[in-house]
């Protein structure tokens, strides 16, 4: 079936370095939502992406939705420890099926 | 706190046991979905409830059977289950299909 990928699937940073995770699609996406899950605990939503070229920030963290609606990036600026965790990208297919990424775990050394 | 309650947390089985876990959300949401994360896998759909009808079915096995008596409580009920099937089992509800999916803390299952 439809499949979103992530890549990398690790990333281990020092503090004060940037972060980036990216997720593609094969085929076109109706959106794509993003949530980060620290270690032991469970996925939270951050936001979500709709329109083509999209592009939204929270503070330290940037998303992007590409033009063809087939990727999606998520990046952090100067990391910090309370980053720490995995971040999965959820694309909505044909508008009735949410495909989640395998994730990137990310850990940042002090 | 998401609103999504899970229980128990943790739970140990036996392969002829018979077990339920349970989900209740307090929002107010239309959908309600079971989710399974194993390691290093992306989060496996299993099942999804719309105004307490299911809507989807991701080829699930048998021995797994959901159940939901209302918009609010979702039960996944396990029957002879096999070791593969220890995981995380996570719960989500959002305010209608396939919008921002609010996570319950998940059951961690252990199949013996």
């Amino acid at each position: 079936g439809q499949q979103v990928m992530q890549i990398p699937q690790y990333q281990h940073v020092q503090e004060g370095e940037d972060f980036t995770t990216y997720c593609n699609s094969s085929t076109t996406l109706s959106n794509i939502q993003w949530y980060k899950q620290r270690p032991g605990g469970h996925p939270v939503f951050l936001i979500q992406l709709v329109k083509s070229g999209e592009v939204k920030k929270q503070k330290r963290l940037t998303f992007q939705f590409g033009e063809a609606k087939k990727n999606s990036s998520l990046h952090i600026t100067a990391t910090q420890t309370t980053d720490v965790g995995t971040y999965f990208c959820a694309g909505l297919v044909d508008n009735n099926d949410m495909r989640f990424g395998a994730g990137t775990r990310l850990t940042v050394k002090p | 706190e998401t609103g999504v309650t899970q229980t128990p947390r943790h739970l140990v089985m036996g392969m002829t046991n018979k077990k339920s876990l349970k989900c209740e959300q307090h929002l107010g949401h239309n959908a309600m979905y079971w989710y399974k994360q194993s390691a290093k896998k992306p989060l496996e759909l299993m099942f999804v409830y719309n105004f307490k009808e299911q809507t989807e079915n991701n080829s699930v096995p048998s021995r797994f059977s959901p159940e939901c008596p209302n918009s609010s409580h979702l039960f996944l009920h396990l029957h002879t289950l096999q070791p593969e099937d220890s995981a995380l089992y996570l719960c989500a509800s959002s305010p209608q299909g396939n919008e921002k999916l609010f996570f319950g803390s998940g059951t961690q299952l252990s199949v013996l």
